[in-house]
């Protein structure tokens, strides 16, 4: 059974910085892609980056980059989301998503959420 | 850049079929894709790559695509499947998702 678990999140101040990670098991975690989505309170889902199952293709979306990193460790089933200078803005549940070609997500972890607040 | 855009809402009695839309310039020559998130929940894949269902998902979901429109109907809809629906596409290499704003469907 794919399972995917995503650490605690948290309140973080303005300008703070806070690493995620998502526990993956029940497949073989190095040939897939893996994925963050993140959702705003009471707002639609917004892709955040992707990472594929050997780190050499990394993608982020346009308003995380610079500020967010993606990253894996295949040999613990580990994907992270290193997040630096947070906004308000980034406030949201963000989701760990195992992806099939890059294009789409067909499991995903129950998610964690992140305030940015002072 | 791309946008795909959804209906805010969609109402329908039991039993009747229900039609989402979803229309982007992305969606002419990029698959599209359908979650299912009901609330305090994590989205599901209800279709992908246009029209192919994930085993485990009832047979009255299904999806179709023309043009720069995809669409998800369910038919003989249930008050379980009230919930939000969003679609979600790439741009023509791969490297960018796009959602849509999400449609909830509402079972009167």
């Amino acid at each position: 059974e794919v399972q995917l678990v995503e650490s605690r999140g948290g309140l973080v101040k303005p300008g703070g910085s806070l690493r995620l990670s998502c526990a993956a098991s029940g497949f073989t975690f190095s040939s897939y892609s893996m994925n963050w989505v993140r959702q705003a309170p009471g707002e639609g889902l917004e892709w955040v980056s992707s990472i594929s199952g050997l780190s050499n293709y990394i993608y982020y979306a346009d308003s995380m980059k610079g500020r967010f990193t993606i990253s894996r460790d295949n040999a613990k089933n580990l994907v992270f989301l290193q997040m630096n200078n947070l906004r308000p803005e980034d406030t949201a549940v963000y989701y760990c998503a195992r992806g099939q070609t890059y294009e789409y997500f067909d499991y995903w972890g129950q998610g964690t959420l992140v305030t940015v607040s002072s | 850049s791309y946008e795909l855009t959804q209906p805010p809402s969609v109402s329908v009695s039991p039993g009747q079929t229900a039609k989402i839309t979803c229309s982007g310039d992305a969606l002419s020559n990029q698959y599209g894709y359908w979650y299912q998130q009901k609330p305090g929940q994590a989205p599901v894949l209800m279709i992908y790559k246009d029209n192919e269902r994930p085993s485990g998902i009832p047979e009255r979901f299904s999806g179709s695509g023309s043009g720069t429109t995809v669409t998800l109907t369910i038919s003989g809809v249930q008050a379980e499947d009230e919930a939000d629906y969003y679609c979600q596409s790439t741009d023509s290499s791969a490297t960018y998702v796009i959602f849509g704003g999400g449609t909830k469907l509402t079972v009167l």
